[in-house]
């Protein structure tokens, strides 16, 4: 156990639907990261957020949206879904060090989205 | 866009065997190297962190090597055995643009025939 919760752990919507993922870092843990992974494809980043604010951006579409609550956790929105956003949706979290993550990131179990 | 490479894309070995993947990563403005083990239907673990030019990490069988100047890692496993089948990711964080953020490679899938 990573120690690293997220919720649901499969969901399945039809297009044109918007869904929320949920993470819970870490305890301790300041830094969220968020993770996409689809098919044949590698674990593609997303987003981050440090305590409360967002600190990187990846390849993250103007569909998708992130934040980071005062308790720490984190959840990813995702808006008009399309069949190609079906993918594993991982968060990791981190402990920073001088503002970069020089520590291992744990991961969660991931959501499995499903776009039918 | 910062790229980090992976290669094989994937290994079949038989158990016993000794074998290694390769990483490269950009070398300018590096911070660290992480190596991940992601077992399927499960998520990513931490393997190493390395952040110096010419570290050596070990953990059981398995060890990696870091040079920062030329931008690559290699990862090897000793004697290959069937619980070691995973997908080895690496991951470059470099400084500049989006700072701290993990980029990640496509990962070597390895399979060990018992």
């Amino acid at each position: 156990d990573s120690g690293v919760t997220q919720t649901p752990k499969h969901l399945i919507t039809a297009t044109g639907q918007r869904v929320t993922l949920r993470c819970s870092p870490r305890s301790g843990d300041l830094s969220v990261y968020w993770y996409q992974q689809s098919l044949d494809q590698g674990l593609q980043f997303l987003i981050q957020y440090y305590n409360g604010e967002e600190r990187a951006k990846g390849n993250i579409l103007e569909r998708f949206s992130a934040q980071q609550f005062p308790d720490l956790h984190s959840e990813l929105n995702l808006s008009s879904l399309e069949l190609g956003d079906s993918a594993l949706y991982f968060c990791a979290s981190s402990v920073l060090d001088r503002g970069l993550p020089n520590t291992e990131a744990f991961f969660g179990q991931g959501t499995r989205l499903t776009v039918v | 866009i910062l790229n980090v490479e992976q290669s094989p894309q994937s290994l079949h070995v038989q158990e016993g065997d000794s074998t290694n993947f390769t990483c490269s990563f950009p070398s300018s403005n590096f911070y660290a190297l992480h190596w991940y083990r992601w077992e399927t239907a499960k998520s990513p673990e931490a393997l190493f962190v390395m952040t110096l030019n010419g570290d050596e990490k070990k953990k059981g069988r398995i060890s990696a090597t870091l040079n920062t100047k030329e931008g690559y890692s290699y990862l090897y496993i000793k004697g290959s055995q069937p619980e070691d089948s995973a997908t080895y990711l690496c991951a470059s964080l470099n400084y500049g643009g989006s700072q701290g953020n993990l980029i990640f490679g496509k990962g070597t899938k390895l399979s060990v025939k018992p």
